[in-house]
């Protein structure tokens, strides 16, 4: 147990609707990652807050945002959902900004239908 | 731009060794990462070399050797349950971790 939690575990949803993954990073974490793995391939990064502040994107589209709230919590927000964004999105977390050791929540299975 | 590459698959006989290797293109970094997912679950961090030569943990090496932008993971006495994708990870200039495509590793008995 990573120590970082996801919910929901498993998401089922239709083209076009919108849809809120949360996040809770390991206590004492600042820094909450957002990843997208879609079957069999590498992970994609989306973005990263660090103590509330966006700190760097990735491939993000703009249908996506994310925020992180004050108690450290993250969520990542997926709109005008595709087909194309059915995949497993991870959080991770770490205790700085420069996390070369991340943990990671179990994920959220995303299935768009 | 930064890239990293990794072979897609690699076969090994359980109680062998194996070396997962990691090549890469980049202006400037802080280390690489290695990281294990096994199938259905979430990356767990292996090691991270900030300097050239290797790092040991138990039955994993990893080395790094800047000069030739070059890595590897070097996993022992191979059991069944290493059966998992690999992945190495860069960590540039911005901190950011770039992820190579992973290499599934298959165990065989």
């Amino acid at each position: 147990d990573s120590g970082v939690t996801q919910t929901p575990k498993h998401l089922i949803t239709a083209t076009g609707q919108r849809v809120t993954l949360r996040c809770s990073p390991r206590s004492g974490d600042l820094s909450v990652y957002w990843y997208q793995q879609s079957l069999d391939q590498g992970l994609q990064f989306l973005i990263q807050y660090y103590n509330g502040e966006e700190r760097a994107k990735g491939n993000i589209l703009e249908r996506f945002s994310a925020q992180q709230f004050p108690d450290l919590h993250s969520e990542l927000n997926l709109s005008s959902l595709e087909l194309g964004d059915s995949a497993l999105y991870f959080c991770a977390s770490s205790i700085s900004t420069g996390g070369n050791e991340q943990f990671f929540g179990p994920g959220t299975r995303l299935t768009v239908l | 731009g930064q890239s990293l590459e990794q072979p897609s698959e690699v076969t090994a006989v359980e109680g062998a060794i194996v070396q997962i290797n990691c090549t890469y293109q980049t202006s400037g970094f802080y280390g690489l990462s290695w990281y294990q997912q096994h199938d259905g679950g979430a990356p767990t961090f292996l090691s991270y070399n900030a300097l050239d030569g290797l790092e040991e943990t138990g039955r994993f090496s990893s080395f790094l050797s800047r000069s030739d932008s070059y890595g590897y993971l070097l996993l022992q006495e191979l059991q069944m349950k290493d059966s998992a994708s690999y992945f190495c990870a860069l960590q540039g200039g911005n901190y950011q971790l770039i992820w190579g495509a992973g290499t599934k590793l298959i165990i065989k008995p």
